[in-house]
């Protein structure tokens, strides 16, 4: 079965710190893979999305990741991360490709404080 | 602003009394997903509408079904809670098709409480 790894359960930075949160999946096929976010007292949101192509993919608020397929991969990073930034972050992935719907698999979150 | 919502965001229910959780949508969305979300653990994938269509998944307890009226809204039965089910559920959509690239939407979530 898909599983997805992120090592990192806590982090703490400083604001303008960088940022780089692991991610891992676990499937040999063609993959999509996500990472949302979810704020204090909010509901799960997209940051960003591979499905192909470039594999540097980048989304809102500055956010970037990468997606090595060797590594089996996906790590978000932010050059300089904000007190905003403050939130949740799950990394996901799509367990059915190309079949019309996602049935999205997700890691256990990395819980991130940004202090002033 | 289109959203998901959910009610009620908190739901406290007793040892074996059933308990509905509902979720309505304004994105006119064909696929709704009910996701589980235990303490310090990840959203886990209960079962999905697409249409009219029900998939459960295969190790969701037969304890939990679901209902889907109209395109607009979802329900979530459990019909005999017990304590291992306090969680949050959360409830998301996507248009669906041939195109895969649509994300999910999720709403705010219910967290419930088994006494």
């Amino acid at each position: 079965a898909q599983s997805v790894s992120q090592h990192n359960h806590h982090v703490i930075l400083s604001e303008a710190a960088s940022l780089e949160l692991g991610c891992n999946y676990s499937y040999g096929g063609t993959v999509n893979l996500f990472w949302y976010v979810q704020y204090p007292g909010q509901h799960l949101q997209l940051l960003l999305k591979y499905f192909s192509g470039d594999p540097l993919v980048k989304g809102i608020k500055g956010f970037e990741a990468e997606f090595i397929k060797s590594k089996f991969s996906f790590n978000l990073r932010k050059p300089s991360v904000q007190w905003s930034d403050t939130a949740e972050y799950f990394c996901a992935v799509n367990a059915l490709p190309n079949t019309g719907f996602q049935k999205l698999v997700f890691g256990t979150g990395t819980r991130l404080l940004v202090s002033p | 602003d289109a959203m998901v919502i959910q009610n009620p965001r908190y739901q406290v229910t007793q040892f074996g009394k059933p308990v509905t959780l509902s979720c309505s949508q304004t994105l006119n969305h064909n696929v709704m997903y009910w996701y589980q979300q235990k303490s310090s653990q990840a959203p886990k994938l209960l079962f999905h509408y697409y249409d009219k269509d029900f998939n459960n998944e295969a190790d969701t307890p037969d304890n939990f079904q679901s209902r889907r009226p109209n395109t607009s809204f979802c329900f979530l039965d459990i019909r005999s809670p017990g304590l291992g089910d306090a969680a949050m559920y959360l409830c998301a959509t996507s248009r669906a098709g041939l195109d895969t690239y649509n994300e999910q939407f999720f709403g705010p979530g219910t967290r419930l409480t088994v006494l």
